[in-house]
């Protein structure tokens, strides 16, 4: 069981608007930024989002971060296809030793 | 140009120790802020951390998994090597290493490589 909790899918026609959340605690959502990778089937993930809401560079502003209090959300605006993939978030927990911890995953698919 | 790949047996037996090796290139690990990262991910589950290297040799574990994990570099040659010993058919997952960058702003795994499959089977 992941530590941060994703919603296991999500969903929409192309051209809509599909949020993902990501629900932490206070040692990690709470205390630290967080990350959000993409997943095309069969590929290795890919730096989506980092400190919150920042885009590396190539990757399209459709794609938004944000974070409020231990929770985060990623959201896609004009789905497109090539989205359909799985997302996750993590996030650095404060712990004894410190860990990354990463959510379950959401599997976005484009209807 | 950042690249990493993973290396190592595809197949190992129930107990064995199984060393893998990511080789990296295109940054250098010993800037301050620079590390690699072993994340894995069971057939159709999801990501997992397992370990960090940072560029000062500082590591750190998974919980879970510290007992059995253990990361070390040859920065001569590139090379981020994870050994996990008492492998167990649980821990057949793909195996990826990563570039984590800690340089501000932020810390995030910035480059994945391809990943290498490890099935545990007698």
């Amino acid at each position: 069981q992941s530590v941060l909790t994703q919603p296991p899918s999500a969903s929409g026609t192309p051209g809509q608007r599909v949020t993902i959340s990501c629900s932490g605690s206070t040692s990690d959502i709470g205390s630290n930024t967080v990350n959000w990778y993409q997943q095309l089937p069969g590929t290795a993930p890919k730096l989506l989002i980092y400190k919150n809401n920042q885009r590396p560079s190539g990757v399209p502003d459709r794609f938004s971060g944000s974070k409020s209090g231990t929770s985060a959300s990623l959201a896609i605006s004009g789905l497109q296809s090539e989205d359909e993939a799985d997302y996750y978030c993590a996030a650095w927990q404060d712990s004894l030793n410190g860990a990354w911890v990463f959510g379950g995953g959401t599997k976005v698919s484009v209807l | 140009q950042i690249t990493l790949k993973e290396s190592g047996p595809t197949l190992v037996k129930p107990a064995q120790t199984l060393t893998l090796t990511c080789t990296f290139s295109g940054f250098s690990f010993t800037t301050r802020g620079m590390g690699v990262g072993w994340i894995r991910q069971p057939p159709g589950k999801a990501l997992e951390w397992l370990a960090l290297l940072y560029w000062d040799d500082d590591a750190r574990y998974s919980p879970s998994l510290r007992s059995r994990l253990t990361v070390t570099k040859d920065t001569s040659r590139n090379h981020v090597l994870l050994t996990m010993t008492n492998m167990d058919p649980v821990d057949t997952a793909t195996y990826y290493c990563a570039r984590f960058n800690s340089i501000w702003p932020g810390r995030y795994f910035d480059f994945w490589g391809l990943g290498t499959l490890v099935t545990v089977s007698s």
